[in-house]
């Protein structure tokens, strides 16, 4: 089966940079979305096929996906931006999500 | 806008059977654009697919769940539902229904209901 392996953790400054990787078999030939999850609270669509974003999703989330390695990038990070961030994609009609990101932002 | 809500029970004994209704509002699930699915997430764990259904019936599933789920769909009531055989207390999560769009992304989720399974 598929698999998507992401940091457990990640850690960015007050108005800096975070970068998540998503990695997995040759995963620049599908299409990745992004997912963005606080606590107690539902995921919510934050990257659509590996670099659009939804209606409503700042600027500041941007995405990218070449070879084996799919990236999220949140730039100008917000403390507002912390919480768990999943990837996922389709294989073989079956969806397939990362074991997910803590980003904490300092 | 559209909405998804789960129903069910919260509690649900070991071998028994989940039974969880996704009802459907803003929008109407017999689009052809849509499929609509089931993902769950145990405690402090990460999110995994149960499946996903079409309004026409057709439905896809993990195969690590196969043998237990069935999902179904009732467009006269604009719902659909999750049956999931033989639980044990590793099926205990968060169980959230959604819909999948034509970019295949996961675009609506329902707000989560906790099943805990337990004697």
């Amino acid at each position: 089966s598929y698999e998507l392996t992401q940091p457990l953790s990640v850690s960015v400054a007050l108005g800096q940079t975070a970068r998540i990787t998503c990695g997995g078999n040759n995963i620049g030939s599908k299409n990745v979305h992004w997912y963005q999850q606080k606590p107690g609270q539902a995921p919510v669509l934050v990257i659509y096929r590996d670099s659009n974003r939804p209606s409503g999703i700042p600027e500041r989330f941007s995405g990218s996906n070449s070879g084996n390695t799919a990236t999220l990038t949140i730039s100008r990070a917000q403390a507002g931006d912390e919480a768990d961030y999943y990837c996922q994609v389709w294989d073989s009609s079956t969806a397939v999500f990362g074991t997910g990101t803590k980003v904490t932002v300092l | 806008q559209l909405q998804l809500q789960e129903s069910g029970p919260g509690l649900v004994k070991p071998s028994e059977t989940l039974s969880l209704t996704c009802t459907v509002s803003g929008g109407s699930i017999s689009s052809s654009s849509y499929y609509w699915g089931w993902i769950r997430q145990p405690p402090g764990k990460g999110l995994e697919w149960i499946g996903s259904i079409y309004y026409s019936g057709s439905t896809y599933y993990n195969p690590s769940l196969k043998s237990r789920v069935t999902i179904s769909v009732d467009t006269s009531k604009n719902q659909f539902s999750l049956k999931l055989s033989s639980v044990t207390a590793a099926d205990t999560a968060v169980y959230y229904c959604a819909r999948r769009n034509s970019g295949s992304s996961v675009d609506y989720w329902g707000q989560g209901t906790l099943v805990t399974v337990s004697s």
